[in-house]
This record gives C-alpha cells, sequence and structure tokens, in this order.
C-alpha cells in the first residue's frame, strides 16, 4: 500500500522543547517538502529536499531543522528556537512531475 | 502583489449548481498549476492540474488556465454535498526548484 505516513497525528510541546515529526513514504519520490499550515492560511515552505542528503531552506525556515539520511524519510525537528510552533504540519513528495502529493498531517500544540 | 490570490469568503451554492473559484498569479514564469481539496482537519488532496492554456476537464471538474491574464479557475458542475470543502490554488514557482506557492483556499459550501 503505497503512499506518505505521517506520525504522531497529534503532538503537544512544552515550552522550551524540542520536538521531531516523522514522514516516511514508500513512493520512490527524490523530492520531499514540509509546509506549515495557520488557521486561514495558506500552506507556507519549510524546508525542502529534491535528492538525498540535500536540502533547501524555504521561505520559514527559522526555527527549525531537517535530514534526509535516506529517500524514504524525511524527519522535521521543530526546535524551541520556534517562538509560536502550534500549526499543522503537512509532508509533501513529488513524482518527476510538479505533482505533490501530500501526508495526513501531524497537528503540533504548544502548552 | 501575491504570488498566488484567491478571492476571499467562502462561496455558497445550491446542490446541483456551478462553483466557480478564480485565482490569480504573479510570476509569469510560472508553468504549472493545481487545485487542492481540502476537508475540514484533513491534509489537501490533488483534484486537478493544468499546464496549458485552456480548459481542462475531468468529471464534474473544470480547470481552466489563461497565462496571459494571469488566472487560473476552478469549476465545479453539478455541486453535491461531499464537496463542501476548501479549494487551494498551486502555482509552480520560476527558478528550477520545483517549489509551490500555494493561495490562502477559498471555502466552497454546498446547501441542500
Amino acid at each position: 500500500d503505497g503512499g506518505i505516513t505521517q506520525s504522531p497525528k497529534y503532538l503537544f510541546r512544552k515550552e522550551g522543547q524540542n520536538v521531531t515529526l516523522s514522514c516516511e513514504q514508500n513512493l520512490n519520490h527524490d523530492a520531499m517538502y514540509w509546509y506549515r499550515q495557520d488557521p486561514g492560511q495558506g500552506l507556507r515552505l519549510i524546508y525542502y529536499s529534491q535528492i538525498v542528503n540535500d536540502f533547501q531552506k524555504g521561505d520559514i525556515a527559522e526555527g527549525y531543522s531537517v535530514s534526509r539520511e535516506k529517500k524514504e524519510s524525511f524527519p522535521l525537528t521543530v526546535t524551541s528556537a520556534q517562538k509560536n510552533p502550534t500549526a499543522f504540519y503537512l509532508c509533501a513528495s513529488r513524482a518527476d512531475t510538479d505533482t505533490q502529493y501530500f501526508g495526513p498531517g501531524t497537528r503540533l500544540t504548544v502548552l | 502583489q501575491k504570488e498566488v490570490e484567491q478571492n476571499s469568503g467562502p462561496l455558497s451554492v445550491p446542490e446541483g449548481a456551478i462553483a466557480s473559484l478564480n485565482c490569480t498569479y504573479s510570476d509569469r514564469g510560472s508553468q504549472s498549476f493545481f487545485w487542492y481539496r481540502q476537508y475540514s482537519g484533513k491534509s489537501p488532496e490533488l483534484i486537478m492540474f493544468i499546464y496549458s492554456n485552456g480548459d481542462k476537464e475531468d468529471g464534474r471538474f473544470t480547470a481552466q488556465l489563461n497565462k496571459a491574464s494571469q488566472y487560473v479557475s476552478l469549476l465545479i458542475r453539478d455541486s453535491q454535498p461531499s464537496d463542501s470543502a476548501t479549494y487551494l490554488c498551486a502555482v509552480n514557482r520560476g527558478g528550477g526548484n520545483n517549489r509551490l506557492a500555494f493561495g490562502k483556499g477559498n471555502q466552497v459550501v454546498v446547501i441542500p
């Protein structure tokens, strides 16, 4: 069963804590993306990776970090430097065309 | 000017009517255009993509692209209550990095 999985579905973070969001895909896609969505807002690009062992900052990378050690995996760490992390986080992967497909998302809440 | 703009406010349409959504973009170098549907609390799902000027039809959905005027639209014919969702317009950014710019979305409410 091919697709993109994200875990956990819901995540709660305390002030000053780093948390890592998981994104896995078995679609054999080279490119993967992380977006953030706030209520009533469009998706904003955090980081993206076009190939294993390479990634670039998106529009709002401050306070986030990523790694791309395997083609299937692109985890996102929300660090304590991110002052307003409460949001819906979406991971996507891209086929050879421009089309991006999304995982189910992780909803992060700061306590 | 924002990269991708969608007209604001929810769109209410009676069941069976046509819903019309518009999107304008600023980068003349954009070549690929997408419409995603997002149900409340869920992730976006792709419903249409279009690359060439003109119309592209897929079932009850029609995407229309006019590169000269820099707009792309989505028509939903015979609207159903299951079409009630937010529709996101996305445009490929120029520069060869295969990044998408998203509009804020249009909420569609189909009234039975």
